[in-house]
């Protein structure tokens, strides 16, 4: 069974500053990854997915990379909207989710 | 732009069942396939498993076999969870999503999360 690892658990950032989240597949999924972002209260909300591709309506500043077992998303620079759970998802199987990655204020 | 919306929150019994709703909007309801997620407080997201409505043919997730079972009506553009043997563990938001096409995928559109709270 794949296993779906993210780092770090929570991630303190300035705003205005980069973020780099990991996702780490048990094996290969190519590229099936997507990446959600979750604010309290609400539902995950798609931004990434084929790892690298924008969803609809998402900001440049997102951005997604990696194949194989490696992914990463990285937020250019973070705004104040940005500050909320992170999860990534493969889908080269049955849909599993990694733990999450909360981004909080520095 | 496919809506989901969802029926309200439930409590119920340990021991008994839930059966929540998901009515698409806006969308091509025939080539999507809806999952079933839910999310513990605290916790990260599971997925339990989902149905093709075209095809009525549902998949479930391994651990929650026996116990879950998802259907969809057509006519009306709305899918159906229906958990059963409801533990305290149970407790969690649950959401449909949407995806496109029959493969496992990403998921687009999801609905706000309807609160099963399990108590005695």
């Amino acid at each position: 069974e794949i296993v779906m690892t993210q780092s770090p658990a929570t991630l303190s950032v300035s705003p205005g500053e980069r973020a780099t989240l990991s996702c780490r597949a048990s094996q290969s999924i190519s590229s099936n990854l997507a990446w959600y972002q979750q604010k309290p209260g609400q539902a995950p909300r798609l931004l990434i997915y084929d790892a690298s591709t924008r969803a609809t309506g998402v900001p440049a500043r997102f951005s997604g990379s990696g194949s194989g077992t490696e992914f990463t998303l990285t937020i250019s620079s973070l705004q104040s909207e940005d500050f909320a759970l992170y999860h990534c998802q493969q889908y080269s199987h049955w849909p599993l989710f990694g733990g999450g990655t909360k981004v909080e204020i520095k | 732009q496919v809506q989901l919306a969802q029926s309200g929150a439930e409590v119920k019994k340990p021991g008994s069942s839930v059966k929540v709703s998901c009515k698409a909007s806006g969308g091509t309801y025939s080539s999507n396939s809806f999952s079933w997620l839910r999310q513990a407080p605290g916790q990260g997201l599971q997925w339990m498993g989902r149905i093709i409505p075209v095809l009525g043919i549902p998949n479930y997730a391994q651990k929650l076999q026996g116990r879950v079972t998802i259907t969809a009506d057509k006519s009306t553009s709305t899918a159906y969870m229906e958990l059963r043997s409801l533990r305290s563990e149970d407790t969690a938001f649950y959401y449909c999503a949407t995806s496109s096409g029959y493969s496992s995928s990403y998921l687009a559109h999801w609905g706000r999360g309807t609160l099963v709270t399990v108590s005695s």
